[in-house]
């Protein structure tokens, strides 16, 4: 079992470019979420999704698109690239918000 | 005010002492609380749930103040390994909906040092 995975691990943006950061689960989780790490600022909810088809906004979810078409998967999309989203994010799944959250190895985005 | 703090610290402290952090949150309607630890350029994994009555894992004891707001994880005997940064996330339900949301402060660093 694979658990969380995340790709890619590194990217390099340039401003306007657009991206899709991927997520992919093994553990048949229905809770999935995304989070960015900023120093100072701590993780910080981006978008979640409690099961395919159903999705919702967190703390900071301009600038970012998602979708759940099936259990597995959670993408995340940045529409249009800005310095400002230079960050480290984390995708994480569980049973549910209330239980253990298992996190992916994250992907560290650099935006120039 | 932040729906969750902590002290960044960083705490500097040496092998086998006792060390103890503090969180506050400001949703008095937050349901359930967590810390997760988080060990540099990695992802955070559960350290310990943190229940009303209080819960001790081994060396990690975890306490939940609703009156007072906050929870508290104190470590015991520590070891180097325990250099890590402690994530406090409280649980909170949005008005108007059903789906919880995880808010995590923005962390304590520890470093345990010989």
């Amino acid at each position: 079992n694979a658990g969380v995975t995340q790709t890619p691990k590194f990217q390099v943006l340039k401003t306007g470019q657009s991206m899709t950061l991927q997520c992919a689960q093994d553990m048949n989780h229905e809770y999935m979420s995304w989070y960015r790490q900023d120093p100072g600022m701590g993780l910080r909810l981006i978008h979640y999704s409690v099961g395919a088809g159903i999705t919702d906004q967190g703390e900071v979810p301009n600038g970012y698109n998602v979708s759940r078409s099936t259990t597995e998967d959670f993408p995340l999309r940045l529409l249009s690239a800005a310095p400002s989203q230079t960050s480290v994010y984390f995708c994480a799944t569980g049973t549910g918000p209330y239980n253990e959250q298992f996190f992916g190895p994250g992907t560290r985005l650099t935006v120039l | 005010r932040k729906e969750v703090e902590q002290d960044p610290g960083p705490f500097n402290v040496p092998e086998g002492a006792t060390v103890a952090f503090n969180c506050t949150y400001s949703n008095s309607a937050s349901q359930s609380f967590f810390w997760y630890r988080q060990d540099c350029r990695k992802e955070p994994k559960l350290l310990m749930s943190v229940y009303s009555s209080g819960n001790e894992d081994g060396r990690f004891t975890a306490q939940l103040n609703r009156a007072s707001q906050y929870i508290s994880l104190l470590i015991r005997d520590s070891k180097l390994s325990d250099s890590a940064t402690y994530l406090c996330v409280v649980l909170s339900f949005a008005g108007g909906t059903s789906y919880g949301k995880l808010t995590f402060g923005q962390g304590t660093i520890l470093t345990v040092h010989p």
